[in-house]
């Protein structure tokens, strides 16, 4: 089955950096990659997903590159606000039926005013 | 307008109890899911339903039960509840059952379960 692994755990960043969090996959099969942010006392959220056959996709402050040779994807957060401030998670497909995902262990991210 | 909705939201409860979390969608989704996080944050899906049918089940002690009266509603029940237990449990739903094809899932505001 698929594996997923994330780092950082902890991230904190100064307002206004930007803040860049890693993941990487062992199922080379495995061709969507979403990333949810979990918000304090909150379920996780989608914020931004990618596809296999593109590289990188943006959305405003936030952009996911993806590289499948070396079955590796990041979330790069440019331009960090407060409201930026909460736990991460990257997820891939749990198998080849895609009926569901495995997320990665997650990362904390704290912006420092 | 409450996408996802779980009740109660927080629980207190010894150990050898038995006790019930509900989860309501009102997306018009097919697929419900129960998953555990734990104290270091941990994400792992429990359970999955679409249409009524149970189409995932991970490795879970048996005094988990998951139950879907209709594709709205999947409610957990859990029995003989141990210390171990303890943890946030959230209900998500997404439209379809392919979550790993791109279907996004909507997730509740989670149940913080303790075990005393």
């Amino acid at each position: 089955g698929e594996n997923v692994e994330q780092h950082p755990s902890t991230l904190s960043v100064q307002e206004g950096d930007s803040a860049v969090i890693k993941c990487t996959y062992s199922d080379s099969a495995s061709n969507y990659f979403p990333w949810y942010k979990q918000e304090l006392g909150k379920g996780p959220q989608l914020i931004i997903d990618i596809r296999s056959n593109v590289g990188e996709k943006k959305d405003q402050r936030i952009a996911v590159t993806l590289n499948k040779t070396a079955k590796h994807f990041s979330l790069h957060i440019t331009e960090t606000q407060p409201e930026d401030s909460a736990v991460y998670f990257c997820a891939a497909p749990g198998d080849s039926s895609a009926s569901k995902i495995i997320f990665g262990s997650g990362t904390r991210l704290s912006i420092r005013p | 307008d409450t996408a996802v909705s779980q009740t109660p939201k927080y629980l207190v409860t010894q150990m050898g109890n038995d006790k019930s979390i509900k989860c309501e969608q009102n997306l018009g989704h097919d697929t419900m899911y129960w998953y555990k996080q734990d104290s270091k944050k941990f994400l792992k899906i429990m359970f999955s339903y679409n249409n009524k049918e149970l189409i995932i089940n991970e490795t879970v002690p048996n005094r988990f039960s998951p139950k879907s009266p209709d594709k709205a509603h999947l409610n957990l029940h859990i029995n003989s509840l141990e210390l171990g237990d303890s943890a946030v449990y959230f209900c998500a739903s997404s439209r379809r059952r392919r979550t790993g094809d791109g279907d996004t899932q909507y997730f509740g505001p989670g149940t913080r379960l303790t075990v005393l």
